[in-house]
Order: structure tokens, then C-alpha cells, then sequence
């Protein structure tokens, strides 16, 4: 059974401040990692597939980096917003598979306060 | 909008009852994924198509879930005799997979179907 752990559950932040969490994966047999934001009520939106070790992506004040060898990858936003108040997910998908599995972390929820 | 959609966006229904979610992809993706969410948790993968063909499904996916998508377009989930562990976000989502960026397509999600079981 994949284990993928993201760090902290939930966080809350100021307008303005930078923040960033943890994607904890298994190191061994990995193939892809995408990262979504979910806001409520509202359907889940890709932000990033990585793939190489050392990748870094980014799309606007939100960026990733991804680390194959020890298994984390981590989100970083600058300058949060309240508009960024959202669920972040990362999810794994393993190697030698068909490869359409995605398997999810349970999510950092972020709350930006005006 | 052209992006996934789900029918119907909720359902409650009774213990023991049969209930079907429906998911209509983005035109064109030849991938279709079923993915269940509870509270607290990251979706759980259920079980996914390429075409017409159901490529993978969970082993924690009871006999009571069935999942089709006969022309390879739309896609029905089934739930048999419904239990109140079942309660779930229901989510589809789908993706255009091509040889060489398999695993790395993004999958769009649709809005979810949240299913209560009373």
C-alpha cells in the first residue's frame, strides 16, 4: 500500500505571508507527482506534474519543487491571498503500472485571513 | 463549458437501495477515472477506462460498485444495496493519455457527486 503524507493538516496564514507545505512519498518506483488545489465547492485544479528529480515548476506566486531521492516535494506560495484558501493535494503515481492511478495525500488545508 | 461534468451533483437515498452517478468527459479524452472522497481524506482511487476497456480497479472496491463506459465516452458508476459507509464525494475525472506522457497527463475532475446514505 502507497503511503503519501502531506504536512500540516491545516494552516492558517496572514494576507501577504509566504507559506509552504510537504508531500512526503515513497522514494522507491516513482513515476510521476501532481499537486491540485481544491476549493470548496468547486472541482479540484491541476497546478503541477513533476517528474524529474530536481524539478522546480511554478505558475504565478505558487511553486514546487520535487526531491525523487528522499520522496518529498514541497509548495511554496508567495504573498498569500484569501483567494488561495483552498485544500492543496499532492498525488503519487508509481512506476511499472498502467499508470493512471493517482494515489492522494490527505490534503493541507489553507485558510488566508484578509 | 467543455470541462467534465457529473449527474446528479447529490443524492440521498435509503440503506439497501441501488444509486448510478453518471460522468460525462471532456470530449475526446480517451481516459475516465472514478475517484471517492470522504471527509478528511485525499480522494481514493476507484477504478479508471482507456476507451471502452476498465484498465484497473481498487481491490478495496466491493462487489456492489460497478463501473462501465460502453462507448468510450460517458461513464456510469453503480452502487448496489447501498450501507452508510458508502456516503462519499463521488468524484470522475478524465484525461487525454498519449504513449509517450502516459502518467503524466493531467486528469480533469469533475464537480463531484456527494452521495448520503440514510
Amino acid at each position: 500500500i502507497l503511503n503519501v503524507e502531506q504536512s500540516p493538516q491545516s494552516l492558517h496564514v496572514q494576507e501577504g505571508d509566504s507559506t509552504n507545505f510537504t508531500c512526503s512519498f515513497p522514494s522507491s518506483n516513482f513515476y510521476a507527482l501532481h499537486w491540485y488545489r481544491w476549493e470548496t465547492a468547486k472541482s479540484p485544479e491541476a497546478l503541477f506534474v513533476m517528474t524529474l528529480n530536481g524539478d522546480e515548476k511554478k505558475k504565478g506566486r505558487i511553486s514546487a519543487t520535487l526531491n525523487t531521492k528522499e520522496g518529498y516535494s514541497y509548495l511554496y506560495i508567495k504573498g498569500s491571498q484569501p483567494e488561495d484558501s483552498a485544500t492543496y493535494l499532492c498525488a503519487f503515481i508509481a512506476g511499472g503500472t498502467s499508470y493512471g492511478k493517482l494515489t492522494f495525500g490527505q490534503g493541507t488545508i489553507l485558510t488566508v485571513h484578509p | 463549458d467543455t470541462g467534465v461534468s457529473q449527474d446528479p451533483r447529490h443524492k440521498i437515498t435509503k440503506r439497501g437501495q441501488n444509486v448510478t452517478f453518471r460522468c460525462d468527459p471532456i470530449s475526446e479524452h480517451n481516459r475516465l477515472y472514478w475517484y471517492r472522497q470522504t471527509l478528511g481524506q485525499g480522494p481514493e482511487f476507484l477504478t479508471y477506462f482507456q476507451n471502452e476497456a476498465q484498465l484497473e480497479k481498487s481491490r478495496l472496491l466491493s462487489d456492489r460498485f460497478s463501473a462501465e463506459r460502453p462507448k468510450g465516452s460517458f461513464s456510469t458508476l453503480e452502487i448496489q444495496r447501498t450501507e452508510q459507509g458508502d456516503s462519499a464525494m463521488y468524484l470522475c475525472a478524465s484525461s487525454l493519455a498519449l504513449s509517450d506522457r502516459v502518467g503524466t497527463d493531467t486528469q480533469y475532475f469533475g464537480p463531484g457527486t456527494r452521495l448520503t446514505v440514510l
